[in-house]
């Protein structure tokens, strides 16, 4: 099955405490990104990665790291949480689209993970 | 700062009935548009994708792009109970890699 998916699903951690979020998909897409969502704000991306190797910052990155090692895994770290950083967590992937204007991912929309509830406290 | 506007809602429309979904987009260089379907504590699941000027058709969808208007819509025939849930809308500009969500519209279908 095609799929995206983040572990834990649920995670209650302690303000200053590492902690990493994995995301994996097994669709072999180049495009992968995280975005967090809270209540009144949406979707708002946090880091993005158009292929291995290659990351960028979002709207929101404070505060966050990626790595993107391998095509199929791109995790995300909180090296110090804070309570600001509780909400909920998505991962999504998505197939590069080439087009004669140029090239641009996510073309064919997002495929999202089920989602991590993060609470900092 | 490219935005994609939705109104918040909620949206209540009765069973049957056609449920209409709009979004508004402030850069013109917006080519692609995606509908998310939402289910409360869920992740969103894509719906459908629209590029060119006019209507598509998915089943009970369908979305409807206006590039002249900047204008978005989806609309939700025989609308069900289990519709019930918040509508995202996203835009992507040409040589842009990064999407604009809108912050969803909530949709109730009620019996």
């Amino acid at each position: 099955e095609a799929q995206v998916t983040q572990n834990p699903r649920y995670l209650i951690t302690v303000t200053g405490k590492k902690l990493t979020v994995t995301c994996s998909q097994n669709m072999n897409h180049e495009y992968m990104s995280w975005y967090r969502q809270d209540p009144g704000l949406g979707l708002r991306q946090i880091y993005y990665s158009m292929n291995v190797e290659v990351t960028d910052k979002g709207d929101v990155p404070e505060g966050y790291k990626v790595s993107r090692k391998e095509k199929r895994n791109f995790p995300l770290i909180l090296e110090s949480p804070s309570p600001n950083q509780t909400s909920l967590y998505f991962c999504a992937s998505s197939k590069r689209k080439e087009t004669g204007l140029g090239n641009f991912l996510g073309g064919f929309g997002y495929t999202f993970g089920s989602g991590t509830r993060l609470t900092v406290v | 700062q490219k935005e994609v506007e939705q109104n918040s809602g909620p949206l209540s429309v009765p069973e049957g009935a056609i449920a209409s979904l709009n979004c508004t987009y402030s850069d013109r260089g917006s080519q692609s548009f995606f509908w998310y379907r939402q289910y409360s504590g869920k992740s969103p699941e894509l719906i459908m994708f629209i590029y060119s000027n006019g209507d598509k058709e998915d089943g009970r969808f369908t979305a409807q792009l206006n590039k002249a208007s900047q204008y978005v819509s989806l609309l939700i025939r025989d609308s069900q109970p289990s519709d019930s849930a918040t509508y995202l809308c996203a835009g992507n500009s040409g040589g842009s890699y990064i999407p604009t969500f809108g912050r969803g519209t909530s949709l109730i279908v009620h019996p």
